[in-house]
């Protein structure tokens, strides 16, 4: 089974440039989860997808964060204009529905704002 | 309110000795409960799940942990901690149906030669 995968794996720009982060969650796993990670710290989620709607965007800063997950499936997660307090490695994870669900994490995104 | 609490921001332990890390959650309904580890630079791996079947649950790498609901805990243990164990350690709690993940702070595990 094909894990979850993310592009690109390193991003680094300058403060105020826009950057745009890509997720393939596991096929037939309808919750997809984006999630900021500042070094030394734990995951925070920033938005969470059921099949194509949001279900939890409380914690997205949404004057810069956008994310959208067309047909159910693929997700992009933007930042537009960056900051500096945006470096961090951007999670996407996925889950199926069920008694026994869990997480399944993607490699991340290394992001670098100079 | 859910909520979990890792209760050690840093353990230091020899390698070849025990390792304990500890987590601590509140839940309004019956959990689901996760170890994740996280090695420098690398993704998130899981370690064990707890689901609502046997309280003791046993991992990968030789770590275990039990589900303790009158102590609201779910402790990692490992009997000989070894060099390649030396990571963070997240504790995780959801709650079905809502499908929602919560983070304690993480735990990073040093061992010592």
């Amino acid at each position: 089974e094909a894990g979850v995968a993310q592009s690109p794996r390193y991003k680094i720009i300058e403060k105020r440039q826009s950057v745009a982060f890509w997720c393939n969650p596991i096929s037939g796993h309808a919750t997809l989860y984006w999630y900021q990670q500042i070094l030394g710290q734990g995951p925070k989620l920033l938005i969470q997808f059921q099949n194509n709607g949001v279900v939890d965007d409380s914690q997205l800063p949404k004057d810069r964060f956008s994310a959208e997950r067309l047909k159910g499936v693929d997700s992009t997660l933007k930042i537009q204009p960056a900051k500096l307090e945006d470096s961090a490695v951007y999670l996407c994870a996925s889950s199926f529905e069920g008694l026994d669900n869990e997480q399944f994490f993607g490699p991340g995104t290394r992001l670098t704002v100079l | 309110a859910q909520s979990v609490t890792q209760l050690d921001s840093h353990v230091s332990v020899s390698e070849g000795t025990p390792v304990l890390l500890r987590c601590n959650y509140s839940s309004s309904y019956s959990p689901s409960l996760f170890w994740y580890v996280q090695h420098p630079n690398k993704g998130l791996q899981l370690l064990l799940k707890y689901t609502s079947a046997a309280t003791l649950v046993k991992g990968i790498n030789g770590f275990e942990a039990e589900f303790k609901k009158s102590e609201t805990s779910f402790h990692l243990t490992k009997p000989s901690a070894h060099m390649s164990d030396a990571a963070e350690y997240f504790c995780v709690v959801s709650e079905y149906p809502f499908n929602k993940f919560y983070f304690g702070s993480g735990t990073k595990l040093n061992v010592k030669p």
